[in-house]
């Protein structure tokens, strides 16, 4: 168990339709990493939050957002969704100091399939 | 920009067989290196990680060199067993922080 839980744990939903997705870091963790795994793409990683503050972005869409609350938790939000946006989204979440090499823990992810 | 290759699989072997999984990286900087493994229906896990030139990282009986010169992070077993069987990724973090990951390597061993 890597201290990072994701909720919930599968999601099935219709094309257009929006959806959020929970992760909650581990304790002490102030990162938080959304990645999107996908057959045709693999593992990519789409946005970093560090204590509230978005840090970094990746190949995230415009119709995905995310936000990292007061708690530390975070929650990725995607919209209109189309058929290929099904795939396995992970969480994961590290301590981030400088240094370091940076260790990230991975939660156990949440299956999406739009049809 | 960053990027990380890693050898194709699906790979089969037999137990007690050996494992070599290759990956090779291009990234600005010194970056940190780690090799991920996933197995079935589950999230990714830590096997092992080097921050600098030369370092070794072992765990599990799986060890990876980090070769500046040859920008390689090769992982590699010794005597693999059917528990060993999963994805395996190679992945670099640079000042960033993020995870840029390889394609994963599918490593089915039978008894």
């Amino acid at each position: 168990d890597s201290g990072v839980t994701q909720t919930p744990k599968h999601l099935i939903t219709a094309t257009g339709q929006r959806v959020t997705l929970r992760c909650s870091p581990r304790s002490g963790d102030l990162s938080v990493y959304w990645y999107q795994q996908s057959l045709d793409q693999g593992l990519q990683f789409l946005i970093q939050y560090y204590n509230g503050e978005e840090r970094a972005k990746g190949n995230i869409l415009e119709r995905f957002s995310a936000q990292q609350f007061p708690d530390l938790h975070s929650e990725l939000n995607l919209s209109s969704l189309e058929l290929g946006d099904s795939a396995l989204y992970f969480c994961a979440s590290s301590v981030e100091h400088s240094g370091g090499a940076n260790e990230q823990f991975f939660g156990p992810g949440t299956r999406l399939t739009v049809l | 920009g960053d990027s990380v290759t890693q050898m194709e699989g699906p790979v089969t072997l037999s137990e007690e067989a050996f494992l070599t999984i290759n990956c090779t990286y291009t990234a600005t900087g010194y970056p940190s290196l780690f090799w991920y493994v996933q197995y079935p229906g589950e999230g990714l896990q830590l096997l092992l990680k080097a921050t600098k030139a030369d370092d070794k990282g072992s765990n599990k009986g799986f060890e990876a060199t980090y070769r500046k010169e040859t920008t390689s992070f090769h992982l590699e077993k010794g005597s693999v067993q059917v528990s060993d069987s999963a994805v395996y990724f190679c992945a670099l973090s640079a000042a960033d922080y993020k995870l840029s990951f390889g394609a994963g390597t599918t490593v089915t061993v039978r008894a």
